[in-house]
């Protein structure tokens, strides 16, 4: 069971280079999120999708796009990367949200580093 | 105020030690409550939920006031293996019919031979 797959792990980016981060699930989850990490400022939100075809904003979304053409695939674009968007950068993914608790499940993490 | 405020920690226990982590949040429309584990360079992964009634996995017990905002996680007799940051996670209902969580920075735990 793979649960949430995110590709690639590491990569060293350019500044003003371009790339995409994949995040596949196999659970049929219909949220997919896309979160970055940095040290002392916890999890932030980038965009996420409640379904096929639909994306939003989340806390922190300049810089990045984003695309969700089939259920199971959850893409993060940096059109241009910059040396802030250096970070560790997780896919997570749930069921839709209804009465009971329904956790997210992350993939391991893509360490990304801008140069 | 942060939205979801942890004490950064480090706790630095000793083996059998009971520790507590404390968390509170400002948005009182929040609707869900968990505690996540992430072990360093790894991904956060769901502990576990945050019930009213307060809950108990083992030698984890989790407590929640809704009066006050404010969630706990209590670890009975530690073990080296629960080292770990510990993450207290919110969901409220963000519109349009979606859900978003809000992590805290999370509380880094030691638990020392």
């Amino acid at each position: 069971n793979a649960g949430v797959t995110q590709t690639p792990k590491f990569r060293v980016l350019k500044t003003g280079q371009s790339m995409t981060l994949l995040c596949a699930q196999d659970m049929n989850h219909e949220y997919m999120y896309w979160y970055r990490q940095d040290p002392g400022m916890g999890l932030r939100l980038i965009h996420y999708s409640v379904g096929e075809g639909t994306t939003a904003k989340g806390e922190v979304p300049d810089g990045y796009n984003v695309s969700r053409l089939k259920k199971q695939n959850f893409l993060l674009g940096l059109e241009s990367a910059a040396p802030s968007q250096t970070s560790v950068y997780f896919c997570a993914s749930s069921y839709r949200w209804g009465k009971e608790n329904q956790p997210q499940h992350f993939g391991d993490g893509t360490r990304l580093s801008i140069l | 105020r942060k939205e979801v405020e942890q004490d950064p920690g480090p706790f630095n226990v000793p083996e059998g030690a009971t520790v507590a982590f404390n968390c509170t949040y400002s948005n009182s429309a929040s609707q869900s409550f968990f505690w996540y584990r992430q072990d360093c360079r790894k991904e956060p992964k769901l502990l576990m939920s945050v019930y009213s009634s307060g809950n108990e996995d083992g030698r984890f017990t989790a407590q929640l006031n809704r009066a006050s905002q404010y969630i706990s996680l209590l670890i009975r007799d530690s073990k080296l293996s629960d080292s770990a940051t510990y993450l207290c996670v919110v969901r409220r209902y963000s519109g349009a019919g979606s859900y978003q969580l809000t992590f805290g920075k999370g509380t880094k735990l030691s638990v020392i031979p």
